[in-house]
Parts: structure tokens; C-alpha cells; sequence
């Protein structure tokens, strides 16, 4: 199985200020077709996952633009460029390219 | 829109058999594959399985020899089924639309808990 890992498994974060987090994937995610099938979730408190990526660096329907993803390979960052209060919840990558999929341990994103 | 909604009994004694059902609306179960997935305070998110409505599946290892998927295109659902369960199994279960070969699973059910005890 790939192993999915993050960094750091907790963010305190302030409103306004931009946020990173780190994942690394154990295989290259590079597909042949030359996607990176990595996608980034949020989820928050008392609800399921929400995608916020897919294929490394697209934002999904309705993610604010000031979340954005980027990497190729095995290593992948999300950038929330300015956080809000609305932001804060357990953020999860996760690997499509095999299966079983498997995620990231989650990076739990609190305000300061 | 899809909306998915998971539904099943929240308790089921160890050595029975978990069966939980997951209702689309908003689209055709017929048109996409469906995983399930769970969560787990300890382990994180376990993706289970996906099923699409041909019949085509694909499992996770570690628990493909207890499960079962089907597909009801007349209720527009999807159901798993998961055998001998024990106190591991307790967790969150939900049910997503996966878009197998784009690499994504949108958008996931609310998730039922289901706990494993007698």
C-alpha cells in the first residue's frame, strides 16, 4: 500500500494569516497521463470530508481560491493563502493512483 | 446535485454482520462507482471498497475476504455488507461517489456510526 504522511499533524493558525501543510506519498503519484492523482480534503467538526483538490493543484466547485495545491510526485503542499474562521477542521490528503486508497493522517487546524 | 445518505443499525454484536445501505439522489447510481469508507479515531479514514452498477468491484485486502457490495438500481442504492465483525470494526462508515479515473471521491454521505459490542 502507499503510505501517505503529513506535516505538521497540528496547525494553530491566525485569521488572515496564510497556512501550509505538508504530505509526501511513499510512490510517485505521477499517473501516465500525467496527472498526480492526489487530492485534498477538509473535514470539519461534526461533518464528512470535503474536497478542496483533486489531481494535485485543481480546485474543486466552490473552493475560495485562496486555498491552492501544488507538488508533483511524492511530495504535495495546500496553501491556504489568507485562513479564516470558517477554515479550521482536519485537512487529509489522500492517493487515488492504487488501491486500496489511503490517506494522510490529517493535520488538524485550529485558531490560535 | 447527489446527495448520499448511509443507513443501517448502529449496534451489531462481534461475530454478526454489518450491513449498511447508501442512498443516492440527485443522480443515477448506474452512472458512477460508489466506495465506502470508514473512520476510526485510531487508524484515520480506511477506504473499504467501490462497486459500480455492472457489478465491477474492487477491495481492500485486509478486508476483502468479509465484505460484500451490491448495487439496487430500482432504490437507486448501493449496500455493504461486512461478516464476523469484532470491536475493530467500530467506526464512522461512509459512502462517496469515486471518480475512478480521475483519482477523486465527491461527495461523501453524512457517515452513521456503527460500534461493534455485545
Amino acid at each position: 500500500d502507499i503510505v501517505m504522511t503529513q506535516s505538521p499533524l497540528s496547525l494553530p493558525v491566525t485569521p488572515g494569516e496564510p497556512a501550509s501543510i505538508s504530505c509526501r506519498s511513499s510512490q510517485s503519484l505521477l499517473h501516465s497521463n500525467g496527472y498526480n492523482f492526489l487530492a485534498w480534503y477538509l473535514q470539519k467538526p461534526g461533518q464528512s470530508p470535503q474536497l478542496l483538490i483533486y489531481l494535485g493543484s485543481n480546485r474543486a466547485s466552490g473552493v475560495p481560491d485562496r486555498f491552492s495545491g501544488s507538488g508533483s510526485g511524492t511530495e504535495f503542499t495546500l496553501k491556504i493563502s489568507r485562513v479564516e474562521a470558517e477554515d479550521i477542521g482536519v485537512y487529509f490528503c489522500m492517493q487515488a493512483l492504487q488501491t486500496p486508497r489511503t490517506f494522510g493522517p490529517g493535520t488538524k487546524v485550529d485558531i490560535k | 446535485q447527489v446527495r448520499l445518505q448511509e443507513s443501517g443499525p448502529g449496534l451489531v454484536k462481534p461475530s454478526e454482520t454489518l450491513s449498511l445501505t447508501c442512498t443516492a439522489s440527485g443522480d443515477s447510481i448506474g452512472n458512477h462507482y460508489w466506495s465506502w469508507l470508514r473512520q476510526t479515531p485510531g487508524k484515520g479514514l480506511e477506504w473499504i471498497g467501490y462497486i459500480h452498477y455492472n457489478g465491477n468491484t474492487n477491495f481492500n485486502p485486509s478486508l476483502k475476504s468479509r465484505l460484500t457490495m451490491s448495487v439496487d438500481s430500482t432504490k437507486n442504492r448501493i449496500s455493504l455488507t461486512l461478516s464476523s465483525v469484532t470491536a475493530a470494526d467500530t467506526a464512522v462508515y461512509f459512502c462517496a461517489r469515486d471518480w475512478v479515473t480521475a483519482g477523486w471521491l465527491d461527495p461523501w454521505g453524512q457517515g452513521t456510526l456503527v460500534t461493534v459490542s455485545a
